[in-house]
């Protein structure tokens, strides 16, 4: 059981708009600790998607877009491609814990 | 271009032990935190280590403190993990990935470019 929950699967047709929450504590992201997101395609090693909360690296669409509110974080992505499809990891920091912890991850489908 | 490449994997009976190595190129190796994340057979990624660059700091998950070992040799622009008292849970692609500074600021961490990982398998 994760410290970040995830819905495991979300779907939606191509060119459309899919989010991903990623629901968190008072120890973690309630704490104000960062959220960052990762995009891990079928078969690849992941690969850095947001940083900071909502921070693009050099390379990553503008479609796609990261939040931060409460004890939560979403990840939106925008004008949906087929190969958006991937499996989509938030990560933060838990004080509980005293370590990094990931959300359980959540497969993107595009219909 | 940046790269890691990950090595040491195999099979190895409970109990055993293991040494996975990381080579870096293509930035100042000893300029960032480094960080080791599991990811068992068909779940999802689970953070096990990470180092500062000067490797003066270093943090565990609950689950390998006192059995793995995080190190590295600047020198060589490598790092390593130790892996002693093997369990079947710890089977996993294990990966290597970068951190944006030097050191290892808790709340803001995260991991800038991943290997490709080398494969852990404990079986007897």
């Amino acid at each position: 059981q994760s410290m970040l929950t995830q819905p495991p699967s979300v779907s939606g047709a191509p060119g459309q708009r899919v989010t991903i929450s990623c629901t968190g504590s008072s120890s973690n992201i309630g704490a104000g600790f960062d959220v960052h997101w990762y995009q891990q395609l079928p078969g690849t090693a992941p690969k850095l998607l947001i940083y900071g909360n909502d921070n693009r690296p050099s390379g990553v669409p503008d479609r796609f877009s990261g939040s931060k509110s409460g004890t939560s974080a979403s990840l939106a992505i925008t004008g949906l491609q087929a190969d958006d499809e991937a499996d989509y990891y938030c990560q933060s920091y838990d004080s509980s814990l005293s370590g990094w912890v990931f959300g359980g991850g959540t497969k993107v489908t595009v219909l | 271009e940046v790269q890691l490449l990950e090595s040491g994997g195999g099979l190895v009976q409970p109990g055993g032990s293991l040494r996975l190595s990381c080579a870096a190129s293509g930035f100042t190796f000893s300029s960032c935190a480094m960080s080791w994340v599991r990811q068992a057979p068909g779940k999802g990624l689970e953070w096990v280590s990470v180092i500062s660059g000067s490797g003066d700091s270093t943090h565990y998950a609950d689950f390998v403190r006192g059995r793995f070992t995080i190190s590295r040799d600047n020198s060589k622009n490598t790092l390593f993990l130790q892996m002693n008292s093997l369990r079947a849970e710890d089977t996993a692609v294990y990966f290597c990935a970068k951190g944006p500074m030097k050191v290892v600021i808790m709340g803001y961490y995260y991991m800038d470019v991943w290997g490709k990982g080398t494969t852990v398998t404990v079986s007897s």
